[in-house]
C-alpha cells in the first residue's frame, strides 16, 4: 500500500530532551515536507526537501532540524524541545513536477507531540 | 507573498442539504494548484478536489465541486447532499506551479452535519 508512516504517532517528552519524528515513504517520491498544526492556525510548513541532501527552511523553521539522506525517509529533528512546539506535526510527499500529478500531496497520519 | 482566508471558522448543515465553503487567495503567479482537504476526527488529511489554474472548468468528484472565480481569487467548496461523514475539519490550500507540493493552507472551517 502507498504510504506516508510517521513514528511515533504520540508522544509526551520534557523540554530539552531531543528527539526525532521520523518519516518514510514507498512512493519513490521525490519531494518531502514537514507542516505543524495548531489549533486557528491551520498547517504551517517547517521545512521541505525537493530531493536527497536538497532540504529548505519553510515559514517556521525555528527550533526544527530535517535531513535527507535516502530518498525514502526525512525525519524531523527537535534538538531542545519547547512546550511552544507542543503540535500535531505532518509528514508529506509528492512526485515531482509531473503535469498529472503535479503538487498532490499524500500526508502521513500525522504525530502528537506533546512538550512538558 | 501567498495567502490563503477562509472567513467562515465553523459552518452548519442539515443531512442531505447543500453547503458551501469560502475560500479567497492573493497571488501574483499565474501558473498555480488549488486544493481542498478533509480532516476528520481521526487527523488524517485527505485530499478532496483539486484545481489547476489554467483550466477554466471547474473541478468535480462525486458531490463535492467548486466554484473557482480566477478574477475574483476565489475558490469555494460546494457539498451537495451532505453526509453525517462530512463532518469534519475543511482546509483549502495553494500551491505556485513548480513549487512541487509546498502548499500554502488557510486556516480551516469545521463543519458539522445535523441528522
Amino acid at each position: 500500500e502507498a504510504q506516508v508512516t510517521q513514528n511515533p504517532r504520540y508522544l509526551i517528552t520534557v523540554t530539552g530532551k531531543k528527539l526525532t519524528v521520523t518519516c518514510s515513504q514507498n512512493m519513490n517520491h521525490e519531494y518531502m515536507s514537514w507542516y505543524r498544526q495548531d489549533p486557528g492556525l491551520g498547517l504551517r510548513q517547517i521545512y521541505y526537501s525537493m530531493n536527497v541532501e536538497v532540504t529548505d527552511k519553510g515559514d517556521v523553521p525555528e527550533g526544527y532540524k530535517v535531513s535527507r539522506k535516502e530518498k525514502r525517509n526525512f525525519p524531523l529533528i527537535l534538538e531542545s524541545p519547547s512546550p511552544n512546539q507542543t503540535s500535531l506535526y505532518f509528514c508529506a510527499s509528492s512526485f515531482g513536477s509531473s503535469r498529472s500529478g503535479a503538487n498532490v500531496l499524500t500526508f502521513g497520519a500525522g504525530s502528537r507531540l506533546t512538550v512538558l | 507573498a501567498q495567502t490563503v482566508t477562509q472567513s467562515q471558522p465553523e459552518m452548519s448543515v442539515q443531512e442531505a442539504e447543500t453547503v458551501t465553503l469560502s475560500c479567497t487567495y492573493d497571488t501574483s503567479e499565474s501558473d498555480y494548484y488549488l486544493f481542498w482537504y478533509k480532516q476528520p476526527p481521526s487527523r488524517q488529511m485527505i485530499l478532496v478536489i483539486r484545481q489547476e489554474a489554467y483550466k477554466q472548468q471547474n473541478a468535480t468528484e462525486n458531490r463535492f465541486s467548486v466554484n473557482f472565480q480566477k478574477a475574483a481569487k476565489s475558490f469555494s467548496l460546494k457539498i451537495s447532499d451532505s453526509q453525517l461523514g462530512d463532518a469534519a475539519m475543511y482546509f483549502c490550500a495553494y500551491s505556485r506551479g513548480g513549487s512541487q507540493g509546498n502548499l500554502i493552507f488557510g486556516k480551516g472551517t469545521k463543519l458539522s452535519v445535523k441528522p
